[in-house]
């Protein structure tokens, strides 16, 4: 079945970096965007990244830009979010998610995976 | 950016009831939103897709509705496992933004 699994969360002091990593299976992982999304908790949802099927192009949030970087090994089935000078307000369960349909970035995201945390705190 | 305002923040109902969420785009999104479910401590699940197309497996009592920048959700005769947390989203262009959320709580 489609699966999506993140992994690389822990705790990390304020200016520091961090690397998560979201393993793919179960569907052509070379035909679809991908992208992250955060949840502070107690609150919603937050949009973070999207990276197109290719690697080629990607967006990210007003809030994290300059600061993350979004990548995909296409030959390991695997998406990154590479995060530096993290700050407090950075502490979030971070979702990789799947576009609903291929190609393009414009779809829904279906499926999500089960979400790692990121604790930024000294 | 496009924002998304949601309504009510939380509902409280009882099993059999149906309810209706609303989530209004500051511009046209067309028909791009989908609406999601989250239960705590799990990932959101998507429920409804350009605005009123039903994801598979997903009962029949949730529908969708709208255009433009007025959209709704609405779960008829609800089951107890319907009491979650209901985003809106909209997809139309990036940032991608999810509506704050609606809380609904067995009354």
């Amino acid at each position: 079945q489609v699966q999506l699994v993140e992994s690389g969360g822990g705790v990390v002091p304020p200016g520091r970096s961090l690397r998560l990593s979201c393993a793919a299976s179960g569907f052509s992982f070379t035909s679809y965007a991908l992208h992250w999304v955060r949840q502070a908790p107690g609150k919603g949802l937050e949009w973070v990244a999207v990276i197109s099927y290719d690697g080629r192009n990607n967006y990210y949030a007003d809030s994290v830009k300059g600061r993350f970087t979004i990548s995909r090994d296409n030959s390991k089935n695997t998406l990154f979010l590479q995060m530096n000078s993290l700050s407090t307000g950075d502490t979030a369960v971070y979702y990789c998610a799947r576009a609903g349909d291929v190609y393009g970035f414009s779809y829904w995201f279906d499926p999500w995976g089960q979400g790692s945390l990121v604790t930024v705190s000294s | 950016d496009i924002q998304m305002t949601q309504s009510p923040f939380t509902l409280s109902a009882s099993v059999g009831d149906s309810v209706t969420i609303t989530c209004r785009a500051s511009q046209s999104v067309s028909t791009w939103v989908a609406w999601y479910q989250q239960k705590p401590g799990k990932a959101p699940k998507v429920l409804i897709y350009k605005a009123s197309s039903l994801e598979s497996g997903v009962p029949s009592r949730f529908s969708g509705s709208g255009s433009g920048t007025e959209f709704t959700l609405t779960i008829s005769s609800l089951q107890p496992d319907d009491f979650a947390t209901y985003y809106c989203q909209q997809y139309n262009r990036a940032p991608y933004s999810f509506g704050q959320g609606t809380n609904l709580e067995i009354k």
